[in-house]
């Protein structure tokens, strides 16, 4: 069984600071992904970015990048310049592609506002 | 390319009245997932299906909920019989496309 952890319910960080979101997950397998994904009040889950398990360099989108601790099972989520339009639930979610069943296992969010 | 669409985004049912909740995947998506939101919760798996089979259901209560996926057409959530506790989110999203790509959700409220 997989399982997400996201230790921080609730954050907050001014403007154009960068601030960093934890996320730990477990798992038994060697292959899987690990995904952040962004709810905004709209509610629409919108995809962040992803990361394979068996690639070693931490992705990175634009302001957005990751720090993937492999053997710490730890996957956090850096936001840069942070932005107003930031403001958002953000999920961790964990995924083991098992004979194409894209199965996502998320965490409990953590809510950031940023202050203007 | 439209993305995956869901409708109703809003439903109210009174208890004891059934909801169905459909999904449309994206083009050349075939797998298609359900998860359902708690208020302040993150999102729950509740069954994943292809054309015409349920591929994993796992996640889906064993009473009144029902899910297809027909060859033609959206797929379809039902729920029987619905109680104030099925009020939440419900989420579509389609793959394949590692991660899956999410619908705008359908909000139920049973009064």
């Amino acid at each position: 069984a997989q399982t997400v952890t996201q230790s921080q319910p609730e954050m907050s960080v001014q403007e154009a600071e960068t601030v960093t979101l934890s996320c730990t997950y477990d798992t038994s397998e060697s292959n899987y992904y690990l995904f952040w994904y962004k709810q905004p009040p709209s509610r629409q889950m919108i995809l962040v970015i992803r990361q394979e398990a068996y690639k070693q360099q931490n992705a990175t989108e634009n302001r957005f990048s990751v720090n993937f601790q492999k053997a710490a099972k730890s996957f956090s989520l850096k936001i840069s310049d942070s932005q107003l339009g930031d403001t958002a639930m953000y999920f961790c979610a964990s995924l083991i592609s098992n004979f194409g069943n894209e199965k996502l296992t998320f965490g409990t969010g953590t809510r950031l506002t940023i202050i203007p | 390319n439209a993305g995956v669409m869901q409708n109703p985004r809003h439903l109210v049912r009174r208890r004891g009245q059934e909801a169905r909740l459909r999904c449309s995947p994206m083009k050349g998506h075939s797998h298609v997932y359900w998860y359902r939101q708690l208020p302040e919760e993150g999102l729950k798996f509740m069954v994943y299906l292809q054309k015409e089979n349920i591929i994993d259901e796992s996640g889906m209560p064993k009473e009144r909920f029902s899910a297809e996926f027909p060859k033609e057409g959206p797929s379809i959530l039902r729920i029987q019989q619905v109680v104030r506790g099925d009020s939440a989110a419900y989420f579509c999203a389609s793959s394949p496309g590692l991660g899956p790509y999410f619908g705008p959700g359908t909000r139920l409220l049973v009064l």
